[in-house]
């Protein structure tokens, strides 16, 4: 079956620690994304890939890095430098094409807790 | 730019009647425009599109969405609230090719 694989489900960081956020893949499509979720806010996005090797910043880029060596993978890591990593993380992707021929499909996400 | 407002964080209704979402957008434009819906603990799944193809957008599970451009809105409805169907809705409005601009969710409970 074709779709989105994030792994862990659930993962606790501890203060100062980096922590990695997978995100799989297998519907070759060209474009990624990772977006943060917190209660009332809905989603915003941290990072987006278009093709591999190369990526831009989000909106909320502060604190967290990314790397695209793949066209099935985007990783997404917390750094020690985000101040407030506690939320709900969801990977997405889509067809490089206009947003009416396509659509986003997201993973299952990871939620991070810091301890 | 490009925005959406929902106009309610929360709505309730019993099993069996109607619901109505509300979803208002911002643009210069008439934009496409989404509603995706998410299950507790879940990732997020496409109920339905507008592409200006059509005003009225069927969906899956009996949702449906009028674009109104005279009154800027993007309002989801189904006629019979179903106990599956509570989770959180959200309204999305592109920016550019690789932006997706979210509302900030409307949590729909069903009582029975």
């Amino acid at each position: 079956d074709g779709g989105i694989t994030q792994s862990p489900k659930y993962l606790f960081r501890k203060e100062g620690q980096n922590v990695t956020l997978s995100c799989e893949q297998n519907l070759n499509h060209d474009a990624m994304y990772w977006y943060r979720q917190d209660p009332g806010q809905g989603l915003r996005l941290i990072y987006y890939s278009q093709i591999v090797n190369d990526f831009q910043k989000g909106d909320i880029a502060e604190g967290y890095s990314v790397s695209r060596e793949k066209k099935e993978s985007f990783p997404l890591t917390v750094t020690s430098a985000q101040k407030n990593p506690t939320a709900f993380y969801l990977c997405a992707s889509s067809r490089e094409t206009t947003w009416e021929n396509t659509e986003a499909f997201f993973g299952q996400g990871t939620r991070l807790t810091v301890v | 730019a490009q925005s959406v407002t929902q106009l309610d964080s929360h709505v309730s209704v019993s099993e069996g009647t109607p619901v109505l979402l509300r979803c208002n957008y911002s643009s210069s434009y008439s934009p496409s425009l989404f509603w995706y819906v998410q299950h507790p603990n879940k990732g997020l799944q496409l109920l339905l599109k507008y592409t200006s193809a059509a005003t009225l957008v069927k969906g899956i599970n009996g949702f449906e969405a009028e674009f109104k451009k005279s009154e800027t809105s993007f309002h989801l409805t189904k006629p019979s609230a179903h106990m599956s169907d509570a989770a959180e809705y959200f309204c999305v409005v592109p920016r550019g090719y690789n932006k997706l601009i979210f509302g900030a969710g409307t949590r729909l409970a069903v009582h029975p």
